[in-house]
């Protein structure tokens, strides 16, 4: 196992458009996280899966979005009705229990 | 709730100059963890460091050390002799113990620039 993964890495989509990320964490960890990032700016926290159970989510995440974790394994973070706003780097990290968060590469996100 | 600042928006040194990156951070927890980031132009957030609240040693690993004062609420981050590769934003972070989540709060990240 050689890390968190997230596909794509760059995404383009015009505005109003759905667009749907995947992140596989590390096999063993049970806990995950998605992160955004805005230029300029640290991650912020979007949202927590332990298993498959999603624990907390941010005011940051509004109805647009949505977040999944079937059977515990791989996530998925979907965006609907996509605007400009929504243009930035969605960071996906996983952990076992609380020890250290391993992160993955982020995908890219550009609403035109 | 929990705040990380890091005041320093971007530092630029030339080669083997010693370079020190602050952070500070407020929290009302007395169990917390903070942490570095080094964040290359590839957007990978590579882990560096991890310290508890409980642990004031400060930690040396090779070119990098970290001094942490909780007096001062204060985990600052020290590169020695510093290399181009260490060209990169850092973050400082902060996690508690809140509801089982123990979220990452990030500050806004130093741009460090090593020049030759």
């Amino acid at each position: 196992d050689t890390g968190v993964s997230q596909d794509p890495r760059h995404k383009i989509t015009k505005r109003g458009q759905n667009v749907t990320f995947r992140c596989d964490p590390i096999s063993e960890h049970n806990r995950l996280y998605w992160y955004r990032q805005t230029l300029g700016q640290g991650p912020e926290f979007l949202t927590y899966f332990q298993n498959e159970a999603q624990l907390e989510k941010s005011r940051l995440l509004s109805d647009r979005f949505s977040a999944e974790r079937p059977k515990g394994s791989f996530s998925t973070l979907e965006i609907q009705r996509t605007e400009q706003g929504d243009s930035a780097m969605y960071l996906c990290a996983s952990s076992l229990l609380a020890a250290g968060y391993t992160f993955g590469s982020g995908t890219r996100l550009t609403v035109v | 709730a929990q705040k990380v600042t890091q005041a320093q928006t971007e530092i630029s040194v030339v080669e083997k100059e010693d370079v020190t990156l602050d952070c500070v951070y407020e929290t009302r927890d007395t169990t917390y963890y903070l942490f570095w980031y080094k964040q290359p132009p590839s957007g990978e957030l590579v882990f560096l460091i991890r310290r508890n609240s409980f642990d004031e040693q400060n930690e040396i690993s090779g070119r990098y050390s970290w001094n942490f004062q909780k007096s001062t609420s204060s985990f600052n981050f020290t590169i020695t002799a510093s290399q181009v590769v260490d060209s990169a934003v850092y973050f400082c972070a902060l996690s508690v113990q809140d509801g089982t989540a123990s979220k990452l709060t990030f500050g806004t990240g130093t741009r460090l620039q090593v020049t030759l």
